[in-house]
């Protein structure tokens, strides 16, 4: 079945240092790509997305571009901040919003002054 | 941003007595809610499917004879864990969508302890 895979925390970085978190996925189809962010104490909130190969989703200042060759959405974010620190979480929809979400299992990132 | 409330945020139970949760969504008309369960350092996994009206559609695996799910109303969902044992510990987190091809927006979830 679909699964997502998503690098282990928790990641602990200096703030403006550069962030990756690698998520690679495994799917029949053509899923969807989601990075959803959960801050303490809040619930999942959709950070960005990308619907097909090669497209780059972006907000915030973080990025992942679709990767079908490599089967990987990996995040990015150039100069981090304090208040980046949370669980992020990768995701993929076999049909877009309209399909269940397959989660991985979450990045735990903290960001220190 | 749409906002989506769950009640109670953090619920100790004794074994064998049954739990309620609640799920709103506080800004929006919600014809679809899902349930997700989150173990410690695992992922969040789909146990059930509800929509408005109608019964819900369980995940392999999920009894939803223990897991209760109703969804009377269009901004509220419920999960009823029936007696309840310590092995449903667990963080359960609901999220709600407006129409199929909207994004789910998801509530803080709520940790349950059965002792």
């Amino acid at each position: 079945g679909d699964s997502v895979t998503q690098m282990e925390g928790p990641v602990t970085l200096s703030e403006e240092a550069f962030l990756t978190i690698n998520c690679t996925y495994t799917a029949t189809g053509y899923p969807s790509l989601f990075w959803y962010v959960q801050y303490p104490g809040e619930g999942l909130q959709l950070l960005l997305k990308a619907t097909k190969a090669d497209d780059k989703g972006s907000n915030k200042g973080f990025e992942a571009t679709y990767r079908k060759e490599t089967t990987s959405f990996h995040l990015e974010k150039g100069s981090v901040q304090v208040s980046d620190s949370a669980v992020y979480f990768c995701a993929l929809s076999e049909r877009g919003s309209q399909g269940n979400l397959i989660f991985g299992k979450g990045t735990k990132l903290s960001v220190k002054p | 941003g749409a906002v989506v409330s769950q009640h109670p945020s953090r619920v100790i139970c004794k074994s064998g007595t049954s739990v309620k949760i609640e799920c709103r969504s506080l800004d929006f008309q919600a014809t679809t809610m899902f349930w997700y369960r989150q173990f410690p350092k695992q992922s969040l996994m789909l146990m059930a499917t509800s929509n408005e009206g109608s019964k819900a559609t369980y995940e392999q695996g999920v009894e939803k004879d223990k897991f209760l799910i109703n969804h009377a109303s269009l901004t509220l969902s419920t999960l009823t864990v029936a007696s309840a044992h310590p092995e449903d510990s667990s963080f359960y987190i609901c999220s709600a969508r407006q129409g199929a091809y909207d994004e789910q927006y998801f509530g803080p979830g709520t940790r349950l302890t059965v002792t």
